[in-house]
């Protein structure tokens, strides 16, 4: 089976401008979550979606967004990005909630740089 | 605040040894443990998950649960090189219905041959 996928890998951006981030969960996975990485912060919870609704929104500014499509393939929009955005973005997958489908298997990310 | 608390390292340990990496959590109601293994410039990779109290082992790894401590561990036995990672320890956050992992900031292991 096929891993979660992000796209793009990379991407460098100017403070102001806005991104979104893509991620195909693992086919049959509803739940997708999305995390950021950064040295000093380690991994933070974003949100998490499933069956199209944000469940839990982590403690992020509004300029964070997502959304969940009825694929489960998710995306997440930075707005007017900040220097501190700059972060490794990380997509996870899992089943269902509930027992050993709370498991979730991450994506390679997205490495976003802010100039 | 729910929290997940790791030794930062560096843990150096010699190769065939056994590396103990140890994580304690602050939500006694926490049900689902697990361990990533990440390596540098890579995304997190899962080795383990928990949910009982006891040992699980899977292959040279071996995870530890304590609910009434609140401590979880990962022992890998025979150590390799290629287990030098950063390994980070996480927590099913569960509330709202929603689910989320806490992590810990990550343990850095150097196995050193």
């Amino acid at each position: 089976k096929a891993g979660v996928t992000q796209t793009p890998r990379y991407l460098i951006k100017t403070r102001g401008q806005q991104v979104t981030l893509s991620c195909s969960p693992i086919s049959g996975h509803r739940s997708v979550s999305w995390y950021q990485q950064t040295p000093g912060q380690g991994l933070q919870f974003l949100f998490e979606y499933f069956s199209e609704t944000q469940r839990n929104k982590g403690n992020f500014p509004g300029r964070f967004s997502g959304r969940q499509f009825s694929n489960s393939r998710s995306e997440m929009n930075v707005s007017t990005l900040e220097l501190g955005d700059s972060a490794l973005y990380l997509c996870a997958s899992s089943l269902v909630s509930g027992g050993a489908a709370d498991t979730q298997y991450f994506g390679p990310g997205t490495r976003l740089t802010v100039l | 605040q729910k929290e997940v608390e790791q030794n930062s390292g560096p843990l150096s340990v010699p190769e065939g040894a056994i590396a103990s990496l140890n994580c304690t959590y602050s939500d006694r109601g926490s049900q689902s443990f697990f361990w990533y293994r990440q390596y540098s410039g890579k995304s997190p990779e899962l080795i383990m998950f928990i949910y009982s109290n006891g040992d699980k082992e899977d292959g040279r790894f071996t995870a530890q649960l304590n609910k009434a401590s609140q401590y979880v561990s990962l022992l890998i036995r025979d150590s390799q090189p290629s287990d030098s990672a950063t390994y980070l320890c996480a927590v099913t956050d569960r509330g709202q219905g929603a689910q989320k992992l806490v992590f810990g900031q990550g343990t850095r292991l150097t196995i050193n041959p």
